[in-house]
């Protein structure tokens, strides 16, 4: 099975701050890769989709890059509501595996 | 709009088996993949299963195999996921998601505790 590996576990940011967080696949998946925001006690909201792709309704300041085993996901200038944990999502023939997961606070 | 709603809390005791299921509306139910996600307190999300709603194809992670079985019934827009031989690890919210590749709808999430 593909294993995602997500850094960092936790991060502190300010407000107006570029935030990066990165997946790493153990083969190569195409952009068959997903981002999600969780916030305590709420299901997972969808992002990025297919590594690059914003899904409706999601903020333009949240974005997605990478192909092959490589994956970063960028939020360009933090707002207090992105406090939350983030988590990449593979998808590679028919099996799924979430990343760790990144806690995000605001500094 | 689309909802996927799922079954209430369970209290289970160690070696029993639990059944949770998640029912759809707003959309053909046939026509899209229910996976199924937990997360156990504290703890990152992990990846059960999934099943083809529309001819019952199963796939599981293999952390899982053995030990849970997902169904469907088509004339009840249901989902189903069950699993056996519980221990305290698996104490968890457990999620059913709708997906084609990506998990764009959501159930509300049902917690499964597992105590003696």
């Amino acid at each position: 099975d593909v294993q995602m590996t997500q850094s960092p576990s936790s991060l502190s940011a300010s407000v107006g701050d570029r935030v990066t967080i990165t997946c790493q696949a153990s083969e190569d998946i195409n952009t068959s890769l997903n981002w999600y925001q969780q916030k305590p006690g709420k299901a997972p909201r969808l992002l990025i989709y297919d590594a690059s792709n914003l899904e409706t309704g999601v903020p333009s300041r949240f974005s997605g890059s990478g192909s092959g085993t490589d994956f970063t996901f960028i939020i360009s200038g933090l707002q207090p509501e992105d406090i939350a944990t983030y988590y990449c999502q593979q998808y590679d023939n028919l099996l799924y595996t979430f990343g760790q997961g990144t806690k995000l606070e605001i500094k | 709009q689309v909802q996927l709603v799922q079954s209430g809390a369970e209290v289970k005791k160690p070696g029993a088996s639990v059944k949770v299921s998640c029912q759809a509306s707003g959309y053909t139910f046939t026509n899209f993949a229910i996976h199924w996600v937990r997360q156990a307190p504290g703890q990152g999300l992990e990846w059960m299963g999934w099943i083809n709603a529309g001819n019952g194809y199963t796939k599981y992670s293999q952390k899982f195999q053995g030990r849970v079985t997902i169904t469907r019934d088509t004339s009840a827009s249901t989902a189903y996921m069950d699993l056996s031989s519980l221990t305290s690890e698996d104490t968890a919210i457990y999620y059913c998601a709708r997906a084609t590749g990506n998990f764009n709808y959501w159930g509300q999430g049902t917690l499964v505790t597992v105590s003696s």
